[in-house]
């Protein structure tokens, strides 16, 4: 089993609908998550991260974890076709970088917004 | 401002072949990583530096070699390819705050190897 779990989709959308993106992990010492958008033949990019539990809103992006379910999700409202893309969640035990230790990341979701 | 540059964008190698995938930042960043991206395996660590002359495996080392002589440049020498190297490439930096390494890795547009 990975230790991070992500349904690769494709998640097909209508421009204006909420989007939720969800991860799921079996290392408790993870405390630091991630979002990170992946535009085609491009390189990844930090789009939000959370220390710990709860909510945090940048925009039209909200990431929640809930770390007693081992569980996270990114919402976007409001979805745009520059929205699509591929949307990895990436967790560490120590900083956003991983440390000496490793970021493990999801697969990633592949999502399309359309007109 | 560049950021994280990769070169070459595609490469396509014969098995047993040798090559060099160049990466350089120009963020001063002080941390600097190696990925590749698989369908359905995610990226995967290589090798990663957290600073000049300072060098360490990750996940999945095997098959690859790097060194970091200069805080810009930290290149992954595939010294055999094999057809199991096929992949995306991409390198990662990241700078320091505060002696914790906390800000977020930026990645270059990645390197497509493909071993025949």
């Amino acid at each position: 089993q990975k230790e991070v779990e992500q349904d690769p989709g494709p998640l097909s959308v209508p421009e204006g609908a909420i989007v939720s993106l969800n991860c799921t992990y079996s290392n408790s010492a993870f405390q630091y998550f991630m979002w990170y958008r992946q535009y085609s033949r491009k390189g990844p990019e930090l789009l939000m991260y959370t220390y710990s539990s709860g909510n945090k809103e940048d925009g039209r992006f909200t990431a929640q974890v809930d770390k007693s379910s081992k569980y996270i999700s990114l919402f976007i409202r409001d979805s745009q076709p520059s929205d699509s893309a591929t949307y990895l969640c990436a967790m560490s035990s120590l900083g956003l970088t991983g440390g000496g230790n490793k970021l493990t990341f999801g697969t990633g979701t592949q999502l399309k917004v359309e007109l | 401002n560049a950021g994280v540059t990769q070169t070459p964008k595609f490469q396509v190698l014969k098995t047993g072949q040798s090559m060099t995938l160049q990466c350089a930042q120009d963020m001063n960043h002080e941390y600097m990583s190696w990925y590749r991206q698989d369908p359905g395996m995610g990226l995967r660590l290589i090798h990663y530096s957290v600073g000049a002359g300072i060098t360490d495996q990750g996940e999945v080392p095997n098959g690859y070699n790097v060194s970091r002589s200069t805080t810009e440049d930290f290149p992954l020498r595939l010294l055999s390819a094999a057809p199991s190297q096929t992949s995306v490439y991409f390198c990662a930096s990241s700078g320091r705050f505060g002696g914790h390494i906390n800000s977020p890795l930026h990645f270059g547009n990645g390197t497509r190897l493909t071993v025949t």
